[in-house]
């Protein structure tokens, strides 16, 4: 089955500087990663996702790049803010040995420092 | 529009009393799951559902067991609860197929003593 390291598992940067989370697959099957946040008691909500046909996605202070080759996807988030302090994880999508669903990293818990 | 919703949101059992958690979407989506959720272990899978009808494991099965009583609704039982079944446990739904967006229930939290 698929396995999912993430880096870091804390990540402490000052407001308004950016923050990057690294993960890595090993699967070369899937072909969708998304990325959660979930804060403090809540669940786990998507804030950006994208499919293996696509090297790079944007949404406002957010992107996710892609490298198929080395089987490894980041998010950054540009010009943090304290909203975005949370429990991030990154996920893959595999579809072999008749299994679906995603598997998950285990999370980075980022700091956002005034 | 309720999304994904699971009963109970806490619940403490004794350990080998039996408990049912339930899940329903009103979304209409095919597939379901149950994850859980312990400190420093990410999201794990333990079952899914990929439609009406049918179940699989996922990495966590043992324990429990499942059942996608329609559509809409997909159970999780522990048949004889024990400490090391303590955490969060979240359902979720996607559409399936090539829409794979999961969308999540809002947990509960379960402490087995």
């Amino acid at each position: 089955g698929e396995n999912v390291e993430q880096h870091p598992s804390t990540l402490s940067v000052q407001e308004g500087d950016s923050a990057v989370i690294k993960c890595t697959y090993s699967d070369s099957a899937s072909n969708y990663f998304p990325w959660y946040k979930q804060e403090l008691g809540k669940r786990p909500q998507l804030i950006i996702d994208i499919r293996s046909n696509v090297g790079e996605k944007k949404d406002q202070r957010i992107a996710v790049t892609l490298n198929k080759t080395a089987k490894h996807f980041s998010l950054h988030i540009t010009e943090t803010q304290p909203e975005d302090s949370a429990v991030y994880f990154c996920a893959a999508r595999y579809s072999g040995g008749g299994a679906d669903g995603l598997t998950f990293g285990k999370g980075t818990h980022l700091i956002i420092q005034p | 529009n309720a999304g994904v919703t699971q009963t109970p949101k806490f619940q403490v059992l004794k350990t080998g009393q039996s408990m049912t958690l339930q899940c329903a979407q009103d979304m209409n989506h095919n597939s379901m799951y149950w994850y859980r959720q312990d400190p420093g272990m990410g999201l794990r899978l333990i079952y899914y559902s990929a439609s009406e009808g049918t179940t699989d494991k996922g990495e966590v099965p043992n324990g429990y067991n499942v059942s996608r009583l329609n559509k809409r609704e997909f159970s999780l039982r522990l048949e004889s609860a024990a400490p090391s079944q303590t955490s969060v446990y979240f359902c979720a739904s996607t559409r399936g197929g090539s829409q794979t967006e999961a969308f999540f229930g809002q947990g509960t939290r379960l402490t087995v003593v």
